[in-house]
């Protein structure tokens, strides 16, 4: 069965230091999407990506933080300049339009960030 | 702004049980809900999509509820068993279908 796979599962990383997690949506999906979660909180939406762009984005989504799909198969999200309240797990999540259950929305594995 | 509550936050039972979950929501205008169950540690693993159109979704031993005017949604699990100690998370689609997450309820069942 298809999934979102996300590398690496774990990445430590010095304050001030940028990152880049990736992500690998399911093929035919078209609708990308990156949420958080710090550890012992609700898992929040950070930004969602449709067709080359943003289509939206939270307010915990500041210019520390740019996604790109940089080939037809990869997604990331780049931290330019981590800070230690930068550390959770990050979760990569991608829905199609072309089935009946079209919003449904798939996660992947998650990425833990500790910033250090 | 939409807030999403789950009530019970933790839930213990002994297995065989019947039980319900229960998320509500702020706002009615909602594109649709998800479950997801997360495992410590773990991603998220959908488990029932409703759409807003309709009043409930069933998958084997889950069956979810969705009252949209009343801004509230149920997950049943029924005969409980002790691989479905998780925690449950409800979800809320809006615009571009970003989810707004619950807390999670965090079921125990023990044997």
């Amino acid at each position: 069965e298809p999934e979102v796979t996300q590398t690496p599962s774990h990445q430590v990383t010095q304050m001030g230091q940028e990152v880049i997690l990736r992500c690998v949506p399911i093929s035919n999906h078209l609708y990308f999407y990156w949420y958080r979660q710090i550890l012992g909180q609700k898992v929040e939406f950070l930004v969602s990506f449709y067709n080359n762009e943003i289509s939206e984005k939270s307010e915990i989504f500041d210019d520390q933080f740019s996604v790109e799909r940089p080939d037809g198969s990869n997604f990331t999200l780049k931290i330019r300049s981590t800070k230690l309240e930068d550390s959770a797990m990050y979760f990569c999540a991608s829905r199609s339009q072309t089935t009946l259950s079209y919003n449904e929305q798939f996660f992947g594995p998650g990425t833990r960030l500790t910033v250090l | 702004k939409q807030e999403v509550t789950q009530i019970p936050a933790a839930l213990s039972v002994p297995e065989g049980e019947n039980l319900v979950l229960n998320c509500s929501f702020t706002d009615s205008a909602i594109y649709n809900l998800q479950w997801f169950r997360q495992d410590p540690g773990k991603g998220l693993t959908s488990l029932l999509l409703i759409q807003s159109s309709q009043r409930e979704q069933t998958s084997g031993r889950l069956n979810a509820s969705l009252d949209k005017s009343s801004g509230r949604s149920t997950l049943y699990i029924a005969a409980s068993q002790p691989g479905d100690s998780a925690t449950y998370l409800c979800a809320v689609g809006g615009g571009y279908n970003k989810l707004i997450f619950g807390a999670g309820t965090r079921l125990a069942v023990h044997p």
